[in-house]
């Protein structure tokens, strides 16, 4: 079964700084990578869509890359703002169409 | 920019009780999933629906769940005689291909 691992599981930084927020997964089996956003209480916000066949997008300040042959994807976000404080996940779908998601990287950028 | 609607957003029910949650998804999607979040844990999988009947479920997903696809456009959920531990963020997601979806806000449910 696969399993999804977000490192750390909290960051907080202050602004206008640069950060990485790292997914590992187990099975390299996977169709695509998609990174989320969630507000504290609301829905998920799709950021970035990784496809098997690609090792980077990017989107605006927001720049993810994916190694299937390692396992692990990275979030990139530059120049960080207080507006970027969030839980940001981590999903996987491979066979069968499920997505696995990660636990969440819990950030918080100080004014 | 096309969205998945979810009502209601909040419901709050007793336990034993059947409760429904609804989801309008994309109109020209084909893959219908739902999916939880229990406060502080993991989303999880519970249920994909392609054409007109269940593709893949988990062992969440048991007796007391069901979904159905009763006009055209709703995608529902219904837990037939919730439990405490059904309390959680209910997702649903629509797919215009398998593997891209589209999450609406969520349906949050608490069971006392």
């Amino acid at each position: 079964k696969q399993e999804v691992t977000q490192i750390p599981a909290a960051l907080s930084v202050p602004e206008g700084e640069n950060l990485v927020l790292n997914c590992s997964f187990t099975d390299s089996a996977i169709y695509n990578l998609q990174w989320f956003r969630q507000d504290p209480g609301k829905g998920l916000t799709s950021l970035l869509l990784i496809q098997s066949s690609q090792r980077e997008q990017t989107s605006g300040r927001l720049n993810a890359s994916l190694d299937k042959s390692s396992g692990r994807s990275t979030l990139y976000i530059a120049a960080s703002q207080p507006g970027d404080s969030a839980t940001y996940l981590c999903a996987v779908i491979g066979t069968g169409n499920q997505f696995y998601f990660g636990t969440g990287t819990s950030l918080t950028v100080i004014p | 920019e096309p969205e998945v609607t979810q009502t209601p957003s909040h419901q709050v029910t007793q336990m034993g009780q059947e409760v429904i949650l609804r989801c309008v998804p994309i109109s020209n999607h084909l893959y219908f999933y739902w999916y939880r979040q229990i406060l502080g844990q993991k989303v999880e999988f519970l249920v994909s629906f392609y054409n007109n009947e269940i593709s893949e479920k988990s062992e969440i997903f048991d007796d007391q769940f069901s979904v159905e696809r009763p006009d055209g456009s709703n995608f529902t959920l219904k837990i037939r005689s919730t439990k405490l531990e059904d309390s959680a963020m209910y997702f649903c997601a629509s797919g215009g291909e398998a593997n891209v979806l589209t999450f609406g806000a969520g349906s949050r449910l608490t069971v006392l």
